[in-house]
C-alpha cells in the first residue's frame, strides 16, 4: 500500500483481555516504531525496530506490552492483561532508512478503549 | 528527563491572521526538532525539521520555525493561515537516541 496501514482501527477489550494489534510499514522501510497516544497527549515512544531487530524498547510501560517484527515487515504490538490506563491510541510509523534526520511515517493508529 | 513544551493547547485565529506556536524543550546538547501536523481524520505527517545549518527552516505549505538554541525554542510560524490550516500541531525532538520525544499538541481553528 501507499502508506502505513494499521488495524484494527478501532479495539474494545475488556479488563485482562489480551490484545494484538497490527502495523504494516511502508514497503521497504527499515526502521518501524511504536508510540502510545493518551487522550490530549502527544505520541510517547514505545519501542523501535530495525528490520527484525527490537533495539530499543525503553518506552514499553510494563511487561505486560510485547512487540515483535520477525521478518522485519510486518510488526504487531500485543498487550496481556488489558488494564484501563492502556486505554490510548496506538500509532506505528515507519523510515525508510535507519538515520535518525529521515521522515516517519504514520498510520492512523489503533484506538483501543479498556472497558 | 528530557520533555518538550507547547504553550498553548488551544488557538483559535481568524483567516489572514498571522500564527506562531510555541515549543520550548528541556536538552542541553545538540537536538533534531522537528514539526509534525495532523489534520482532522488524518493521520500525523512532517510539516518541517531541522537538523543543522540555518537555524530558520521552510516547511510545506507556506510553514517556517526558527531554532533559538539559546532559548532552547524551535516556534512555528506562518504569516497568513488559511481555514484549511485548522489542525493539531505536535512539536517534537530527537537528541540522538532511537526514542524522539513529543509536546502535548496544539489544537489550531481558523475561522472562515
Amino acid at each position: 500500500g501507499a502508506g502505513v496501514s494499521q488495524s484494527p482501527r478501532y479495539k474494545v477489550a475488556k479488563r485482562g483481555q489480551d490484545v494484538a494489534l497490527r502495523c504494516d510499514p511502508i514497503s521497504g522501510h527499515v526502521s518501524l516504531f511504536w508510540y502510545q497516544q493518551a487522550l490530549g497527549q502527544g505520541p510517547e515512544f514505545l519501542t523501535y525496530f530495525q528490520n527484525e531487530a527490537q533495539l530499543d524498547k525503553s518506552g514499553l510501560p510494563s511487561d505486560r506490552f510485547f512487540a515483535e517484527r520477525p521478518e522485519g515487515s510486518v510488526s504487531t504490538l500485543k498487550i496481556q492483561r488489558t488494564q484501563q490506563e492502556d486505554s490510548a491510541v496506538y500509532l506505528c510509523a515507519s523510515s525508510l532508512v535507519s538515520a535518525l534526520n529521515t521522515e516517519a511515517f504514520f498510520g492512523q493508529g489503533t484506538r483501543l478503549t479498556v472497558v | 528527563a528530557q520533555s518538550v513544551s507547547q504553550h498553548n493547547h488551544h488557538v483559535i485565529l481568524s483567516e489572514a491572521a498571522s500564527l506562531e506556536l510555541g515549543c520550548n524543550y528541556s536538552y542541553g546538547g545538540t537536538v533534531n526538532l522537528f514539526w509534525y501536523v495532523q489534520y482532522p481524520g488524518q493521520h500525523l505527517q512532517l510539516l518541517l525539521k531541522y537538523f543543522s545549518g540555518d537555524p530558520l527552516v521552510k516547511g510545506i505549505k507556506g510553514f517556517e520555525a526558527e531554532f533559538i538554541k539559546s532559548k532552547f525554542s524551535f516556534n512555528l510560524r506562518k504569516p497568513s493561515v488559511q481555514w484549511s490550516d485548522t489542525a493539531e500541531y505536535f512539536c517534537a525532538v530527537n537528541t540522538g537516541g532511537f526514542k524522539t520525544i513529543f509536546g502535548a499538541g496544539t489544537r489550531l481553528f481558523v475561522k472562515a
